[in-house]
Order: C-alpha cells, then structure tokens, then sequence
C-alpha cells in the first residue's frame, strides 16, 4: 500500500500568514495526488487535483506543487475561513489512501 | 443542482448488518464511479470501496473485504453499500464520493454522511 506522510499535524498561523503543508508518498505518483479541506461537522472538499490544478471555484491563494514524492498545499493569505483540516490524497492506486491531515488553527 | 444524500445509518449489534443508500440528482450517474469513505469523527478520511460506472469493476479496502458489498442501480440513480459482521471497528460517518474523470480522479462531490454506531 501507498503510504502517505503528512506534515505538520497542526499549526496555527494569522490571518494574511503564508502557510505551507506538505505530503510525502512512499512512492512516486505520477501527479495522482489530491488536496481536500474539511471544516468541523462538514464533508470535506476539493481543493487541488493532480498536483497542481485548481479546481473550479477554489480561491487563487490556494496552490499546490510537486516534487518528486513531496507534495505541497500553499494558502498564499491565510483567511478566516481557512480554518480546518487538510487532507492529501493519492489515486495512483487501491487501496486509495488519505494523508492524516492537518489542523490549522487561525491565531 | 448536483447532490449525494446518505441514508440507511444507525446503530448495529457487533455482527449485525446495515445497508447504506446514496441518492444521487444533478448528474448523470451512470457516466461516474463511486466510492465509500469513512471517517471516525475527530480522525482522518479512510476510503472503503469503489464501483466503476457500469458496477462491472469493484474494489475495496482490505479491512472490509469479504464483509462489505457496494452496488449501484444506475436506473434508480442510487450506490449502496450492504454492510455485513458489523465490528465496533466500523463506527464511523460514511459519506458517499463521487470521482471526476479528470487527471488524478479527484473525488469532487461529497455527501454529508451517515452515521453508522457499531454498539451491544
């Protein structure tokens, strides 16, 4: 299985902070790798898919990148609605694994 | 407007089955895989399984194999997933995930779960 190592599991950072949240793969993923962020009671959604893209509707100041096995989610400002947990993803092959998130935390 | 709604949670006796429905609107259906993934409130996401479009290809986690079945019926726009040897293990909310078909097959729609308590 694909073993997916997310970084740091929590943090907390002010609104207008440049934060970064990264995503190691036990294996190269060819860009199959996903970013999700869920609020508390809510189901999570889709930010970034294969990387890089942003998905339709997902403010600019989030980004992603890759790096061989090393994936990074950006928030370029940090906003007050940008409270919750991130999640990454991989779909390069079943069983389908999730990072195990982090916690951001707004100051 | 595009929705997944859950039901068919609640709570099972340690053995005991449950069978979980998603109604699916705003799509096409029958174009879309389909997934299972569950989550332990507080604790992260775990996928459960997966159907392709035309129910012709299944594949699921190795902790539910064998006890788990995922279906769909594309005429009534509907995934299931028939949960049977409940364990306290499977306490969770399910939510029911449709995948895009665009690169690295992003899940883009979620549903807002149910809550299944495994529980003498």
């Amino acid at each position: 299985d694909i073993q997916m190592t997310q970084s740091p599991s929590s943090l907390s950072a002010s609104v207008g902070d440049r934060v970064t949240i990264t995503c190691r793969a036990s294996q190269r993923l060819a860009s199959y790798l996903n970013w999700y962020h869920q609020k508390p009671g809510r189901a999570p959604k889709l930010l970034i898919y294969a990387a890089s893209n942003l998905q339709s509707g997902v403010p600019s100041r989030f980004s992603g990148s890759e790096s061989g096995t090393d994936f990074t989610l950006t928030i370029s400002s940090l906003q007050p609605e940008d409270y919750g947990t991130y999640y990454c993803q991989q779909t390069y092959g079943p069983p389908l694994t999730f990072g195990g998130g982090t916690r951001v935390e707004i100051k | 407007e595009l929705q997944l709604v859950e039901s068919g949670g609640g709570l099972a006796q340690p053995g005991g089955s449950l069978r979980l429905s998603c109604a699916s609107s705003g799509f096409t259906f029958s174009s879309y895989w389909m997934h299972w993934v569950r989550q332990v409130p507080g604790k992260g996401l775990v996928w459960v399984a997966r159907i392709n479009s035309d129910g012709s290809s299944i594949t699921y986690a190795d902790s539910v194999k064998g006890r788990f079945t995922i279906s769909r019926d594309n005429a009534k726009n509907t995934l299931y997933l028939q949960m049977n040897s409940l364990r306290a293990e499977d306490t969770a909310i399910y939510y029911c995930v449709r995948e895009d078909s665009k690169h690295a097959f992003p899940f883009d729609d979620w549903g807002q779960g149910t809550q299944v308590t495994v529980s003498s």
